[in-house]
């Protein structure tokens, strides 16, 4: 059974830096494409980073790049978000997902039960 | 950026009903499209990709249609389950992005 656990989430103050990590299990990590995608409080769904399997490639939108860092372990089969210089919108659920397969456009087969981060003096 | 615009907002059926959720996309997407379910509280889950492909362990009464710009979600037999927020995704080009969402709810 896959699984996605992420863990590291809570109330940081603007500016402020925050890392998110998740665990995997159930398929063999190095073998697929990992994601993150943010859901704000009450709102839509925006996608936040993209890693090969190798973690030599990463790919972010321009309201998170520069800011935020996808990586990954496959030794530890872990999934990494670094988030810095955080702003009061970045304030979301963080869902870990596994995209279905060993490219990049594919779509988010597995997601994890997501972790809060909330942006806040 | 390719953007997705969803209809509509919000959704109230009977059980058994059929109902349908569109898509359209703001350029040909290739059938680049998946559509996940969101229960209140939980996490997303898949139902459809490619379009028209039925994930593992979704239920048959979920369909998939559509092509170019245009597509649907199609809810057979509407069960108390399948109340969730419903939304689209396009991963034809980066960025991935997302429709707003649909609020389906049992009258």
């Amino acid at each position: 059974e896959v699984q996605l656990v992420e863990s590291g989430g809570g109330l940081v103050q603007p500016g402020r830096s925050l890392k998110l990590s998740c665990a995997a299990s159930g398929f063999t990590f190095s073998n697929y494409y990992m994601a993150w995608v943010r859901q704000a409080p009450k709102k839509g769904l925006e996608w936040v980073a993209t890693i090969s399997t190798s973690g030599s490639r990463t790919y972010y939108p321009d309201s998170v790049k520069g800011r935020f860092t996808i990586s990954r372990d496959n030794a530890k089969s872990s999934l990494y978000l670094q988030m810095n210089s955080l702003k009061s919108e970045d304030t979301a659920t963080y869902y870990c997902a596994r995209l279905g397969g060993p490219s990049l456009a594919y779509y988010f087969d597995y997601w994890g039960q997501g972790v809060m981060v909330t942006v806040s003096s | 950026d390719i953007q997705m615009t969803q209809s509509p907002a919000s959704l109230s059926a009977s059980l058994g009903e059929t109902v349908t959720i569109e898509c359209r996309a703001s350029e040909d997407i290739y059938n680049g499209l998946a559509w996940y379910q969101q229960k209140p509280g939980k996490s997303p889950q898949l139902l459809i990709y490619n379009a028209n492909s039925l994930h593992t362990g979704v239920p048959s009464r979920f369909s998939g249609s559509g092509s170019g710009t245009q597509y649907s979600l199609k809810i057979n037999s509407l069960q108390s389950e399948d109340v969730a927020s419903y939304f689209c995704q396009q991963y034809y080009d980066y960025p991935f992005t997302f429709g707003s969402g649909t609020k389906l709810e049992i009258k």
